[in-house]
């Protein structure tokens, strides 16, 4: 079956940019949780929703990171005002109990 | 001390060898572990869950040692195919991964 999907693959931005990174659960998992990851590290959680609320919101850095799953399917990670310290790769993953299953990505560059 | 801590590598093994990586975490209360490999570029992928007495998958072995709070992966007659990026994480009581910064492995022919 389908797995989970992210767009776009890729973004590059400048500067002081807004920025919407999507994502598109395995169907029927009612959990979504948003990572980011940096070159030779982990995923590092970001944010945790459990149908359309958001569970765990703790990893996110600053106000400047906002996510919504308005629907409870469909998640979309918004960064308002990007600085070059937030480039990475973001991950999405989703779940039905235990287990999380990634998606692929969006590389995120801020120039 | 970080949460969850492995060793980066890169451990460099022949074709056929037996290689074994361990992670440690360091809250007590950690309920749920998985191994996850990721290829370069690539997401991660869940490998294996390990619960109270681990479990076996093929050539993959996880075992959960409680009392000294690891985990820890054997994988038996490495192939080529092996060669990854193998990360450990750990289940918070909000359900959100603590992950390691994974460990580097590289299969020679």
């Amino acid at each position: 079956g389908a797995g989970v999907s992210q767009t776009p693959s890729n973004k590059v931005t400048e500067k002081g940019k807004y920025v919407e990174l999507r994502c598109d659960p395995i169907s029927g998992h009612t959990a979504l949780y948003w990572y980011r990851q940096s070159l030779g590290q982990g995923p590092e959680f970001l944010i945790y929703f459990q149908g359309t609320g958001a569970a765990d919101d703790s990893g996110l850095p600053n106000d400047r990171f906002f996510a919504v799953r308005p629907e409870g399917s469909v998640s979309t990670l918004k960064i308002q005002r990007t600085e070059r310290g937030d480039s990475a790769v973001y991950l999405c993953a989703s779940s039905l109990g235990q287990g999380q299953y990634f998606g692929p990505g969006t590389r995120l560059t801020v120039l | 001390r970080k949460e969850v801590e492995q060793d980066p590598g890169p451990f460099n093994v022949p074709e056929g060898a037996t290689v074994a990586f361990n992670c440690t975490y360091s809250n007590s209360a950690s309920q749920s572990f998985f191994w996850y490999r990721q290829d370069c570029r690539k997401e991660p992928k869940l490998l294996m869950s390990v619960y109270s007495s681990g479990n076996e998958d093929g050539r993959f072995t996880a075992q959960l040692n409680r009392a000294s709070q690891y985990i820890s992966l054997l994988i038996r007659d490495s192939k080529l195919s092996d060669s990854a990026t193998y990360l450990c994480a750990v289940n918070t009581a909000t359900n959100k991964l603590i992950f390691g910064t994974g460990t580097l492995l590289a299969v020679q022919p």
